[in-house]
């Protein structure tokens, strides 16, 4: 069963980047989509975008256009979510998640434990 | 965007007691494409139900999801003590993909 193991948690000062990766473990990415959702402290799930490797053109949600991007190493399994120009308001746990096939809207069947991301000065 | 309006916020019951949680959206949701995700404090959401009432892998068979168009309802049959969660409905039909605000299934 794949497991998506995600890097550690990260600070970061505003107005700065972060990249956080999410690598398939015990399998790949053949045939699936990885998306990124993130949740605020105390709040609910937000969808940040996709994207599905094998044909590697990304979705974003408007929200985060020109400020995210979304890539992935097939080689390595690894995908990666890079989020620039940092505020207080995107402190939260960002959370990898697969599509059970190579569709950019799907559920999201497995899921990462989660990268806490705290922006602050 | 498909808004996805959960309710109630909070459902206070007992062990053994029947829960149903509602999800609204905005507009109709295509293709039967509705999830729902239960999250634990400190956890990942886990998937239990996809295309409307379909159980994941491992979703115990008191776990059953209806309804169609803009109307879904999530019923817990019997409230087991690990039942005791946040519950998400998500749209994956349309472009973005949302999620609903959630419901906090809480002991009475």
């Amino acid at each position: 069963q794949v497991q998506l193991v995600q890097s550690g948690a990260e600070v970061k000062k505003p107005g700065s980047s972060v990249k956080v990766s999410c690598k398939a473990s015990g399998g790949s990415f053949n045939n699936y989509a990885i998306n990124w959702v993130r949740q605020a402290p105390g709040q609910g799930l937000e969808w940040v975008g996709g994207l599905i490797p094998m044909f590697g053109k990304p979705k974003y949600a408007q929200k985060f256009q020109g400020r995210v991007t979304i890539t992935a190493d097939e080689s390595t399994s690894t995908a990666y979510m890079e989020l620039s120009s940092l505020r207080s308001e995107d402190t939260a746990v960002y959370y990898c998640a697969r599509l059970p096939a190579p569709l950019n809207f799907y559920y999201m069947d497995v899921w990462g434990k989660g990268t806490t991301v705290i922006v602050s000065s | 965007d498909i808004v996805l309006t959960q309710s109630p916020g909070t459902l206070s019951l007992s062990p053994g007691e029947r829960a149903t949680l509602s999800c609204r959206a905005s507009q109709s949701v295509s293709s039967s494409s509705l999830a729902w995700y239960q999250q634990k404090p400190g956890q990942a959401p886990r998937l239990l139900i996809y295309a409307i009432s379909a159980r994941a892998t491992g979703t115990p068979d008191r776990f059953s999801g209806s309804g169609s168009g803009t109307d879904f309802t999530l019923t817990i049959s019997r409230l087991e003590p690990e039942d005791f969660s946040v519950y998400y409905c998500q749209q994956y039909g349309s472009s973005p993909l949302t999620f609903g605000g959630g419901t906090k299934v809480e002991i009475k």
